[in-house]
Formats: structure tokens, C-alpha cells, sequence
């Protein structure tokens, strides 16, 4: 059964960059087909899609912050990255690491991690 | 304000059956896009659901389906348990944002 963890860093200023990474157990980030999602959820609020890697390795942004997120996928440690930066307290959310079977337009998010939270505080 | 229009609470009796709709549009499922559900109890990770509009993935249980018609979409839940109280999120894909969305989320209480 395929396993997430995120980690990173938990409480940040404004304009400083979030990075946080997940590891991945139970399968290859390389094999398997997956493509791999971040989510997160803002405090009383629900669900927003930040971006995927495809398993080709090609990447997918939420318009809305494409120009501040940037995944990747270090293989030789089998496990995603995400950063981003210029972060403000609307970034302040629970952020998921989430795996799926997924073509351009439909991804089931089937494996979810726990989630990291994330807060953003001058 | 989400693409994708749920009910903010839904409830129901134990062994009663209740619906959480999640209405879009032209731009997502109405352009015939899939639709996927999860279930997410607070402090846990989201669980998914339904695959696919209406497929159930190994170990969920038949109590939960999905269905979709024209720019809607249903999760239906029957023989509720104390257990399925949780939010409940659709999520599909737009074209006109080209990116995924989820609908605001639907809170279940079991009374």
C-alpha cells in the first residue's frame, strides 16, 4: 500500500518561500504510473488543487499561483518537493501530498498523506 | 466560492439514506468530465470515494455510490453509521480554468 509523509517547514513570514517535501513508501515514484498531486485546505475552508507532476514528469499549475509553485521529483530519494514562494497568510493552509492514476483531465486522488500544516505569520 | 456548488450540511438518521448533490456547469461536468468523491474527518487524511462518477474503489463499502447527469452530480449514502459523519467533497475538471476543482465541501452529521 502506497504511503505518504509531508514535512517541511510549519510556520513562515511573509514573503519568505514554503518548502515542503513528501516521502514516499511502498512503491516507486518512478514506477507504478502514478502521478503525484499537491492539495491543500485553508482553516474552514475547502479543498484547492496547487499542481501535479505527471508520471512523464511533465507539470500542471493552479492557475491562480503557477506563477509562485514549482514541484518536482527527486527519484533517487523517492520523494516530491514543493515549493512556494511570496507566501502571505492566504497560504496558510493543511497541505497534502496525494497520488493518483490520472490522465489530463480526470485525476481520483487515490492515496492521500496526512497532511502538513502550514502557517504564515508576520 | 467554489466551482462546484455542494450543500454546506446534510444529516440523517442512523440506517437512513441521504444525498449530498454537487451542481456545476458547461465549463466542467456538464463538458462530460468525470466526477470524484472523497470523505475527510477532520485531523484523519481524505479518503477516496468514488472514482469515475460511479466507481467504487476496492474497500468502500456499497452503501456508497456515486451518479452523474448533465451539469450535476450525486453522492449517495444509505444505511448511515455513526461513522460517515465527515466532509464530503466532488471534484472534477474544468476547461475553462484547465485545472482540477473541488466543490466547498458538504459537512454529514449522522443525528
Amino acid at each position: 500500500q502506497l504511503q505518504l509523509q509531508e514535512s517541511g517547514s510549519g510556520l513562515l513570514k511573509p514573503s519568505q518561500t514554503l518548502s515542503l517535501t513528501c516521502a514516499v513508501s511502498g512503491g516507486s515514484i518512478s514506477g507504478g504510473g502514478y502521478s503525484w498531486s499537491w492539495i491543500r485546505q485553508p482553516p474552514g475552508r475547502g479543498l484547492e488543487w496547487i499542481g501535479y507532476i505527471f508520471h512523464s514528469g511533465t507539470t500542471y499549475y493552479n492557475p491562480s499561483l503557477k506563477t509562485r509553485v514549482t514541484l518536482s521529483v527527486d527519484r533517487s530519494k523517492n520523494q516530491l518537493s514543493l515549493r512556494l514562494s511570496s507566501v502571505t497568510a492566504a497560504d496558510t493552509a493543511v497541505y497534502y501530498c496525494v497520488a493518483g492514476f490520472c490522465s489530463l483531465t480526470s485525476c481520483p486522488l487515490q492515496h492521500w498523506g496526512q497532511g502538513t500544516p502550514v502557517t504564515v505569520s508576520s | 466560492q467554489s466551482v462546484l456548488t455542494q450543500p454546506p450540511s446534510v444529516s440523517g438518521a442512523p440506517g437512513q439514506r441521504v444525498i449530498i448533490s454537487c451542481t456545476g456547469s458547461s465549463s466542467n461536468i456538464g463538458a462530460g468530465y468525470d466526477v470524484h468523491w472523497y470523505q475527510h474527518v477532520p485531523g484523519r487524511a481524505p479518503r477516496f470515494l468514488i472514482s469515475d462518477n460511479n466507481n467504487r474503489p476496492s474497500g468502500v463499502p456499497d452503501r456508497f455510490s456515486g451518479s452523474k447527469s448533465g451539469t450535476s452530480a450525486s453522492l449517495a449514502i444509505t444505511g448511515l453509521q455513526t461513522e460517515d459523519e465527515g466532509d464530503y467533497y466532488c471534484q472534477s475538471f474544468d476547461k475553462s480554468l484547465f485545472g482540477w476543482v473541488f466543490g466547498g465541501g458538504t459537512k454529514l452529521t449522522v443525528l
